[in-house]
């Protein structure tokens, strides 16, 4: 396993539903990542929190909100998804939030809307 | 025009073959350039990482940086099973750009 843990691995909801991801560093670093793959797309960054600030949302619905609790730990709460939404979602780790030494990813969480 | 583009492939060598993945970017701010590599359901890891222009190599791995062409590669020596994977380059200047990612299979 990485550094970065992300829970769980799979995870099948209704479009009702309210779950949430976890993610846990314990690297050191000071910057965390919400990301959003799905097939032949680029990554898709959601949230970026640096110093537990979140210091970008990139125009990504309400359905979707992110908690950094302190530096070591990440959520993403969810609540009536779109079948759209399934996809892998991605939690990674940087020293800070430039990125310049690239990021530690987690193994993701496969989410399944239906 | 897309930031960074890569071909998604599919790749498929033999065994000991060469590879090279490219992909080309419209940023000129970009100053570190990584390779990812990103087997089946597991996150991607950091594979390569370049600063500015020139060449870094790693064993089998090879990554060059072209500034002035807008152009990185990654190229794999002596191709092996264990190397069939996904391939995502990323760029940054403030904030990480990726490719979309080449699915690569190497055949024994």
């Amino acid at each position: 396993e990485t550094g970065v843990t992300q829970t769980p691995r799979h995870l099948v909801m209704g479009m009702t539903n309210k779950k949430s991801l976890k993610c846990e560093q314990h690297l050191g670093h000071n910057a965390m990542y919400w990301y959003k793959q799905s097939a032949k797309k680029p990554l898709e960054l959601m949230f970026v929190y640096s110093l537990e600030e979140r210091v970008e949302n990139n125009s990504v619905p309400s359905r979707f909100s992110p908690e950094c609790p302190n530096s070591s730990h990440l959520f993403l709460h969810l609540h009536t998804l779109q079948p759209e939404d399934s996809a892998l979602y991605l939690c990674a780790s940087s020293q800070d939030s430039q990125g310049g030494y690239g990021y530690t990813f987690g193994s993701g969480t496969r989410l399944t809307v239906v | 025009q897309k930031e960074v583009e890569q071909d998604p492939g599919p790749l498929s060598v033999p065994e000991g073959a060469i590879v090279s993945l490219n992909c080309t970017y419209s940023n000129s701010a970009f100053q570190y350039f990584m390779w990812y590599r990103q087997y089946s359901r597991k996150g991607p890891e950091l594979l390569m990482y370049t600063y500015s222009s020139g060449n870094k190599e790693d064993g089998r791995f090879t990554a060059q940086v072209d500034k002035s062409s807008k152009y990185i590669s990654l190229f794999i020596r002596d191709s092996q099973p264990s190397d069939s994977a996904t391939y995502l380059c990323a760029m940054s200047a403030g904030g990480m750009r990726f490719g979309a990612g080449t699915r690569l299979t190497v055949k024994p």
